[in-house]
């Protein structure tokens, strides 16, 4: 069946540091691919999505790039802050007329001044 | 603004007492999703709905029961046959008719006291 898989965490790094959470897929057919963060005691706020191969979602200084070749879409950002600081989930919606959402295990990230 | 409003943010339950948790969404989306979410934990699928008055189990609905009778409200009832309740619960919703994001509502936590 269809499957997510991200990188464990947590993750620390120190302010300004490089990120990198991967993330790869299993689906058939053309999944849309999302990015979603969860701050502590919030619900899940959409980061960045991408709806076909090749396209970059893009947003607050996060990048991902849908590639169908690797089946990934890892996330990253050049330079993090502090408040970065949460939890981050990778996720897929198929293509087709079944609407199912399949969801990472998620990956915390810990940003250290 | 249109979105999902859980309700309440906080649930106190004794031993042995069903609690019914609130979600209600006015964005006219078709299909909706209740979540639990254990510390450190991902996202596991309790049950979804995707047209009034239908709705289908998923991973861990053992203990829980829902309704779908109006398309803007999908309550979530945690029974006494639940036997590890406190968690955190997120309702989700879809469009259904496309692949686009899923809304979260901000959670209601959910202890036993």
């Amino acid at each position: 069946g269809d499957s997510v898989t991200q990188m464990e965490g947590p993750v620390t790094l120190s302010e300004e540091a490089f990120l990198t959470i991967n993330c790869t897929y299993t689906a058939t057919g053309y999944p849309s691919l999302f990015w979603y963060v969860q701050y502590p005691g919030e619900g899940l706020q959409l980061l960045l999505k991408a709806t076909k191969a090749d396209d970059k979602g893009s947003n607050k200084g996060f990048e991902a790039t849908y590639r169908k070749e690797t089946t990934s879409f890892h996330l990253e950002k050049g330079s993090v802050q502090v408040s970065d600081s949460a939890v981050y989930f990778c996720a897929l919606i198929r293509g087709d007329s079944n609407y199912q959402l399949i969801w990472g295990a998620g990956t915390k990230l810990i940003i250290k001044p | 603004d249109g979105g999902i409003t859980q309700s309440p943010k906080y649930l106190f339950r004794k031993e042995g007492q069903n609690v019914t948790l609130s979600c209600e969404q006015n964005l006219n989306h078709d299909a909706m999703y209740w979540y639990r979410q254990d510390p450190g934990q991902g996202l596991r699928l309790i049950y979804y709905s995707q047209i009034v008055n239908d709705f289908q189990k998923g991973d861990i609905a053992e203990g829980y029961s829902v309704s779908r009778e109006k398309k803007e409200s999908f309550p979530l009832t945690v029974t006494s046959a639940q036997k590890n309740p406190t968690a955190f619960y997120l309702c989700a919703s879809l469009p259904g008719s496309k692949v686009t994001e899923a809304f979260f509502g901000q959670g209601t936590r959910l202890t036993v006291v």
